[in-house]
């Protein structure tokens, strides 16, 4: 499984566009990149999941190099209700493989 | 959209008894259940692999024999944490895929909080 690496923790302000990168150096071939979003004693919840250039749901868009080496998640004018902890993982296109998480970045909204 | 349910919720135990986890795949089958520890302010940490049908496989220094899953039906799996301690303290998450799953499809319970007095 391609380890991935991402901050521990960023700060934004209400309305502001936020950009959290991963780093994925080991990307295989077959991954798919996939970011969750885990709010406190809840569990992950899917965001968003690419595999090259830029995919764009009503969550959120996801940024992908043509090196597929990192990627960029990006929430547009956020509110206090995105304060939560984003894993970026990479994942084979198995639907059963299990899924190793990151540390995750906590992202906190200031009002 | 597919719902994974974990009960109970939330479950206060005293030291030495055990506690059984349910995680049920609301409105698909599946036939790989995941279960995941999450130590406050830690990320999810992967205990083993449920297979409907077969025993589970365990991740390494997981104890098998205290973490014991059960995963009897395509719609349910069990985790009972036996002889529990104050350090098996923590929040379990379940996840489920569905039988034709494709490449993110993995569904997570809302998970199950348990403190062990």
């Amino acid at each position: 499984l391609a380890k991935t690496t991402q901050p521990i923790s960023m700060d934004s302000y209400e309305g502001q566009e936020v950009n959290i990168t991963c780093s994925h150096n080991n990307i295989a071939t077959n991954d798919y990149i996939t970011w969750y979003q885990q709010f406190p004693s809840q569990g992950p919840r899917f965001i968003i999941q690419g595999y090259k250039t830029k995919v764009t749901n009503e969550v959120a868009s996801l940024f992908i190099p043509a090196d597929r080496k990192s990627s960029t998640l990006s929430l547009p004018r956020v509110s206090l209700s995105d304060t939560a902890v984003y894993y970026c993982l990479v994942i084979s296109n198995f639907g059963n493989e299990k899924l190793t998480f990151g540390t995750g970045t906590r992202l906190t909204i200031i009002p | 959209g597919a719902v994974v349910s974990q009960h109970p919720s939330r479950v206060i135990c005293k030291s030495g008894t055990s506690v059984k986890i349910e995680c049920r795949s609301l409105d698909f089958q599946a036939t790989t259940m995941f279960w995941y520890r999450q130590f406050p302010k830690q990320s999810l940490m992967l205990m083993a692999t449920s297979n409907e049908g077969s025993k589970a496989t365990y991740e390494q220094g997981v104890e098998k024999d205290k973490f014991l899953i059960n995963h009897a039906s395509l719609t349910l799996s069990t985790l009972t944490v036996t002889s529990a301690h104050p350090e098996d303290s923590s929040f379990y998450i379940c996840s489920a895929t569905p039988l034709d799953a494709g490449p993110y499809e993995q569904y997570f319970g809302p998970g199950t909080r348990l403190t062990v007095t």
